[in-house]
């Protein structure tokens, strides 16, 4: 049974730098896409981007100059960092499994999710 | 603002059916797969939009694509049903995934 476990700082300072990790337990990184996802409050959902151990990383365009996602096969676990937040950073941020094979792309396994908010 | 478009909020008496729509050119391309979240959890998927349910998901939801819209059917809302339902596709270029606004459901 696969599983997501996920951590990080919760309470950011606007300009700092936020830094999540989860860690994938019952699987392997092959295979799939491991993917970043937030959610605003009351708001909808917003992919971040994605790793895949033979594609490399994806990101989301409103967020490529800020967001840069890694992994630690040795561990299986992978990373998101997100430079210079703001306010608008504010959210509940997922990992999740992302299945690539065939259309439709979907996640079938999340994270339980980390609330970061930002605020001086 | 999101490339996939989706109404806010959508009722149903309990045991009718309803669909939820999301709406985007990516429709005419490529197939939606659709999550249930409720209050404080994680997404669930339900559908992958060609029809297909992940296991364990009840058969009374159903996915289809026609033009550029993608639907969620549920016939027979049962109470536990009542959540918010989020579209999910690859943008027009293929290449990122998007997300609809999400639509709460509540069941009458």
């Amino acid at each position: 049974q696969v599983q997501l476990q996920q951590w990080g700082a919760g309470l950011l300072k606007p300009s700092e730098t936020l830094s999540l990790t989860c860690a994938v337990h019952g699987e392997s990184f092959s295979g799939y896409s491991w993917s970043w996802i937030r959610q605003s409050p009351g708001g909808g959902l917003e992919w971040i981007g994605d790793m895949d151990l033979s594609e490399g990383t994806k990101y989301n365009p409103s967020f490529k100059s800020r967001a840069t996602i890694s992994v630690d096969t040795s561990k299986t676990q992978f990373s998101l960092k997100l430079s210079s937040v703001t306010a608008a950073d504010t959210a509940v941020y997922y990992c999740a499994r992302t299945d690539t094979t065939m259309d439709p792309y979907f996640f079938d396994h999340w994270g339980q999710g980390t609330l970061v908010t930002v605020s001086s | 603002s999101s490339e996939l478009s989706q109404d806010p909020t959508v009722s149903v008496a309990l045991g009718q059916t309803v669909r939820i729509t999301c709406q985007g050119d990516s429709f005419r391309t490529y197939y939606a797969s659709w999550y249930q979240q409720r209050p404080g959890q994680a997404p669930v998927l339900v559908n992958l939009g060609k029809n297909r349910r992940p296991s364990g998901i009840p058969d009374r939801f159903s996915g289809s694509r026609s033009g550029d819209t993608a639907s969620l059917t549920i016939t027979g809302a049962q109470a536990e049903d009542e959540a918010a339902y989020h579209c999910g596709s690859r943008d027009t270029s293929g290449h990122y995934l998007v997300f609809g606004g999400g639509t709460k459901l509540t069941v009458l």
